[in-house]
């Protein structure tokens, strides 16, 4: 079974800094990472998704992933923290099933960022 | 908007009550998910339909009853509800099959049991 680990439940970062989230996955065959935002009392956001072309993948808002196979990582970066990051963040493995593709997210990270 | 919407936002009911959620999409997705959000616990899926046919229950109680009508509208029917389940109830769709393919979610609705 695929499984992912967010090695952190919570970052705390000064506006202006980078910001390093943390995200280790388990999979038996090559797989699908995305990570997910959500602000509060809202839904869930697709940041970005890694599905096996460039192992550097860029996404919304300035975030960038690297997909690294032999540390079976998936952190999430950004250079300069902005107040509106502060957030959870949800790193996600996809199990494709029989026509559709099951999420398995992990714990969760929430990211704090101070003026 | 992100093209799957959930109503009601917010629902307070007692434990002998019942009542609906609503989740519609009009993008097409042919996959439909319900996903329950507590605190401090990562997301929990309870039920998949694909193309209308329910193709996973995730061990979910009873007292919930999904019914998926078609593949753009898919309610979660709630009875005898505890104060354990309690959460924010998120609808997503998908589409396609292979694991490309992420979700689109709703806002979600904040289910408060009392």
């Amino acid at each position: 079974a695929q499984s992912v680990t967010q090695l952190d439940s919570h970052v705390s970062v000064s506006e202006g800094t980078p910001v390093l989230l943390r995200c280790n996955y388990s999979s038996s065959y090559s797989p699908s990472l995305f990570w997910y935002v959500q602000h509060p009392n809202k839904g869930l956001q697709l940041l970005l998704k890694y599905t096996s072309a460039a192992t550097l993948v860029k996404g919304i808002n300035g975030f960038e992933a690297e997909f690294k196979k032999s540390e079976t990582s998936f952190h999430l970066t950004k250079p300069s923290a902005h107040m509106s990051d502060a957030a959870e963040y949800f790193c996600v493995v996809s199990e494709g099933s029989g026509g559709y593709n099951k999420l398995i997210f992990g714990a969760g990270t929430r990211l704090a960022v101070h003026p | 908007e992100t093209g799957v919407t959930q109503t009601p936002r917010h629902l307070v009911m007692g434990m002998t009550n019942k009542k609906s959620l609503k989740c519609e999409q009009h993008l097409g997705h042919n996959a439909m998910y319900w996903y329950k959000q507590s605190a401090k616990k990562p997301l929990e899926l309870m039920f998949v339909y694909n193309f209308k046919e329910q193709t996973e229950n995730n061990s979910v109680p009873s007292r919930f009853s999904p019914e998926c009508p078609n593949s753009s509208h898919l309610f979660l029917h709630l009875h005898t509800l505890q104060p354990e389940d309690s959460a924010l109830y998120l609808c997503a769709s998908s589409q396609g099959s292979g694991n490309n393919y992420g979700y689109t979610f709703g806002s979600g609705t904040r289910l408060t049991v009392v």
